[in-house]
């Protein structure tokens, strides 16, 4: 079956760090993929998303990279802020209705 | 403003008390789905719909019902609720379905099962 995982958090930060939170995943076929974001109190936003091998997602300063051979979609920011902080979900849609999520990553960044 | 509403966001009840939760989007979206989110775990799916009177079961159908009369609604009914269904429960919706446009959320149901 598809499956998502991800990196286990919580990651704290300070600002301006560098963040990387891993996300690798099963599937057959070839899944898009996407990064949810849950800011605290709200539901889930869509961060970024990539649809095809060697895609880059990219929003608000994050990126990811579709990687086949690795089966890898890891999240990346070169500068995190406070208002970064907030609950990130790697998730997977084969292309039928479904979209499965990883178990999420709390990062907190601290000014 | 285009958004997906949920109701009621806090609900306690006690064990067999059937409850509905109610979920509108006023997008004109095709796709609603709901999840429930738990530590660790985190968001499974429940049931979702592709549109009215169309809906199939997710991941984690058991003691859920759902129904889809209107295009915009779509509630979350159990009909004898357990304390393992005590969770934070989100609706979604997308225009055509979560791997073609993205899924709106609302901002969640905290129901606890007593």
């Amino acid at each position: 079956g598809n499956s998502v995982t991800q990196m286990e958090g919580p990651v704290t930060l300070s600002e301006e760090a560098f963040l990387t939170i891993n996300c690798t995943y099963t599937a057959t076929g070839y899944p898009s993929l996407f990064w949810y974001v849950q800011y605290p109190g709200e539901g889930l936003q869509l961060l970024l998303k990539a649809t095809k091998a060697d895609d880059k997602g990219s929003n608000k300063g994050f990126e990811a990279t579709y990687r086949k051979e690795t089966t890898s979609f890891h999240l990346e920011k070169g500068s995190v802020q406070v208002s970064d902080s907030a609950v990130y979900f790697c998730a997977l849609s084969p292309g039928d209705y479904k979209l499965s999520f990883g178990a999420g990553t709390t990062v907190t960044v601290r000014a | 403003e285009a958004q997906v509403t949920q109701n009621p966001r806090y609900l306690i009840t006690v064990t067999g008390k059937k409850l509905t939760v109610t979920c509108s989007q006023n997008m004109n979206h095709e796709y609603m789905s709901w999840y429930r989110q738990d530590p660790g775990l985190g968001l499974r799916q429940i049931y979702y719909s592709m549109n009215v009177e169309v809906t199939d079961k997710g991941d984690v159908p058991e003691g859920y019902k759902v129904s889809r009369k209107e295009k915009r609604n779509f509630p979350l009914i159990l009909e004898s609720p357990s304390p393992n269904q005590t969770s934070l429960y989100f609706c979604a919706s997308s225009l055509y379905g979560p791997g073609h446009s993205p899924l709106h959320f609302g901002n969640g149901t905290r129901l606890t099962v007593t």
